[in-house]
């Protein structure tokens, strides 16, 4: 099974400051052929489900903010979010589709100060 | 608008079954691989299982393979997930969602439905 690996399990931040955080998989998820990163960010909320922010590393999904950014390639994936808003309170989670079983990190909680 | 509503959670005694179901609106059920995710409380995310378009096709990761089956009704746009000889363990949020293509990332989440697993 590929591990997917997240640091910090947890940070504050004030609002207007930039976010990141970080995302390790054991084994490279990037497929040769396509040359594409099986890598997702996802975000939740407290008391929500959670939401596909970014996919394939650095894709954002229609309707997430600009200052959400996805990058990283092969084994190491970064989540940043350029500046925070009290509203991106959450738990950040990636996780890997390059193989069965699909896989998520342990999250990341973003608390805002 | 997309919509995943999960149903059949409750309480149930360690060993014994409980089946799952979530009702899909506003897409082509049909068209898309469904899948459940599972998250026990105040702790990550688990993928459970995912099924093909057509059903032909089921995956799981070790810890319920061979225990859970999932299942759907393309006619009823409806997803299923019955899960036999259920331990502790299991006690989680189940969230019924999509993959966008095949089995790649979750566009689209149910609300969650919880199971507790107890004696």
């Amino acid at each position: 099974d590929i591990v997917m690996t997240q640091t910090p399990s947890s940070q504050a931040v004030s609002a207007g400051e930039k976010v990141t955080m970080s995302c390790k998989s054991s084994q490279s998820l990037l497929y040769s052929e396509n040359k594409k990163n099986y890598l997702a960010w996802y975000q939740q909320k407290p008391g929500q489900s959670p939401k596909l922010l970014i996919s394939w590393a650095s894709t954002r999904e229609s309707g997430v903010p600009d200052r959400f950014i996805g990058s990283g390639s092969g084994t190491d994936f970064t989540l940043t979010i350029s500046s925070v808003q009290a509203e991106d309170l959450a738990v950040y989670y990636c996780e890997q589709y390059y193989d069965t079983p699909l896989t998520f990190g342990s999250g990341t909680k973003l608390e805002i100060k | 608008e997309v919509q995943l509503v999960e149903s059949g959670g409750g309480l149930v005694q360690p060993g014994r079954s409980l089946k799952l179901s979530c009702a899909a609106s506003g897409f082509t059920f049909s068209n898309y691989y469904m899948a459940w995710v599972r998250q026990a409380p105040k702790k990550g995310l688990e993928w459970v299982a995912t099924i093909s378009t057509s059903g032909s096709r089921t995956y799981y990761p070790d810890s319920v393979k061979g225990r859970f089956t999932i299942s759907r009704d393309n006619a009823k746009s409806s997803l299923y997930l019955q899960m036999n000889s259920l331990k502790s363990e299991d006690t989680a949020t189940y969230y019924c969602a999509r993959h966008v293509e095949f089995i790649t990332t979750f566009d689209y989440w149910g609300q969650g439905v919880m199971v507790t697993v107890s004696s």
